[in-house]
């Protein structure tokens, strides 16, 4: 059965202070990997799509990687606006189209 | 970027009554929209899949007769809640997609409250 695991479940930050979330996951084969931001109240907002092991994805002080089996976000000198809910979603070969979703971090950054 | 809308933001209702919401690609055509629920401090649980023109693909447990759902454009698809109770009270989020493989891109989600 196809699945995704996100750790840690919360994380605490001093702002600053640079640190790693992981997503790992279980398919048949991957057709794609897809990091989102939410907060509180608000809708998913799309950071980063991976598809292949070795990529990597950089935006301002987020960078995403991706392995066979695992894909990490890299948050260098977070700030408190970083702050927020970090989802994982991964789009799998076995036959349908829909995300399977990890449980998510949740990332506070104390300034 | 890809924007999505929802409106209405937020919606309170009487329990019995029914509640639309609306999704909207405002800059791409959608060939698939999704609609997911969301409780407090979890992730997202998809409802239903829609493709433009076809009928919507419920997931397991989901009442289709409850929550109606339309995708009769490529920029639109609308989910009514009909005859809503309070456990119907919930975070509706959609999302739109162009590609098979390509990204989601959600809407800023509808906040329902059934009184």
């Amino acid at each position: 059965e196809d699945q995704v695991t996100q750790s840690p479940e919360a994380l605490r930050l001093q702002e600053g202070e640079s640190s790693s979330l992981n997503c790992s996951y279980t398919v048949s084969g991957l057709r794609g990997l897809f990091w989102y931001r939410q907060d509180p109240g608000k809708g998913p907002e799309f950071l980063f799509t991976l598809y292949s092991a070795g990529e990597e994805k950089e935006k301002e002080r987020l960078k995403a990687t991706l392995t066979k089996k695992e894909s990490f976000l890299h948050i260098t000198a977070p700030k408190p606006e970083d702050s927020a809910t970090y989802l994982c979603a991964v789009l799998s070969t076995s036959g349908t189209y829909k995300y399977i979703f990890g449980t998510g971090t949740r990332l506070k950054v104390l300034a | 970027g890809a924007v999505v809308s929802q409106h209405p933001s937020r919606v309170i209702c009487k329990s019995g009554t029914s509640v639309k919401i609306e999704c909207r690609s405002l800059d791409f055509q959608a060939t698939t929209m999704f609609w997911y629920r969301q409780f407090p401090k979890q992730s997202l649980m998809l409802m239903a899949t829609s493709n433009e023109g076809s009928k919507a693909t419920y997931e397991q447990g989901v009442e289709k007769d409850k929550f109606l759902i339309n995708h009769a454009s490529l920029t639109l698809s609308t989910l009514t809640v009909t005859s809503a109770h309070p456990e119907d009270s919930s975070f509706y989020i959609c999302s739109a997609r162009d590609l098979p493989d390509s990204e989601q891109f959600f809407g800023p989600g509808t906040r329902l409250t059934v009184l």
